[in-house]
């Protein structure tokens, strides 16, 4: 079954630091971009980071640069987001997704897992 | 950065009637525009990308279209299963992605 499952997620305090993991089934892992989307209790979404094929380029939003680390393991069929300094305002179901194609200049994204809850909180 | 603006913030329907769903952004993005479908609970769902092309195994009645800066979701004949909330996420030139606030249908 194509399918992406996501874990790591926990209760945090504040400065603390959090690996999250996206395992990836069902497809060819490496040929697609991979994404991190975040969704605060009761809000919308919001777009973490991004790690291009063969992990050739990476990508951050504002709010976690330098503080968050996308990476792949295309051997493992694994998707990861390193998260350090955690704040309160990094509580959020964190997704990963898979970009749908490759090389058409889209960025959409059309296979997510489940969710994974991060909670940063004395 | 992009700001995408989704109009209303909250639309009521009934069974059967059209619902119309507005995306603007601060900046034209061409077509480099998808909708995705959320309910409570689960993860989102692709249904448009390129602003007009249905995704895989998405009914007919749902229909983007736009361009530039305005985009519009058309969902015709609502069904029960569609009562969600709808995100518009650009990517003209790739990160950093953005999405709209959403609009939730409701009955």
């Amino acid at each position: 079954e194509v399918q992406l499952l996501e874990s790591g997620g926990s209760l945090v305090q504040p400065g603390g630091s959090l690996s999250l993991s996206c395992a990836a089934f069902g497809f060819t892992f490496s040929g697609h971009d991979m994404t991190w989307v975040r969704q605060a209790p009761g809000k919308g979404l919001e777009w973490v980071s991004l790690i291009y094929r063969r992990g050739s380029d990476t990508f951050y939003a504002d709010s976690v640069k330098g503080r968050f680390t996308i990476s792949r393991d295309d051997s493992k069929n694994t998707l990861f987001l390193q998260m350090n300094s955690l704040r309160a305002e990094d509580t959020a179901v964190y997704y990963c997704a898979r970009d749908r194609e490759a090389g058409d200049g889209s960025l959409d994204f059309d296979l997510w897992g489940q969710g994974t809850l991060v909670a940063v909180s004395p | 950065e992009i700001v995408m603006t989704q109009s209303p913030a909250t639309l009521s329907a009934s069974p059967g009637e059209r619902a119309i769903l507005s995306c603007r952004s601060s900046q034209t993005v061409n077509n480099k525009l998808a909708w995705y479908q959320q309910k409570p609970g689960q993860a989102p769902r692709l249904l448009i990308y390129f602003a007009s092309t249905r995704a895989t195994g998405v009914h007919a009645r749902f229909i983007g279209s736009g361009s530039g800066t305005d985009f519009t979701l058309t969902i015709n004949s609502l069904q029960s299963d569609d009562f969600a909330v709808y995100y518009c996420q650009q990517y003209v030139h790739g990160p950093p992605l953005t999405f709209g606030g959403g609009t939730k249908v409701e009955i």
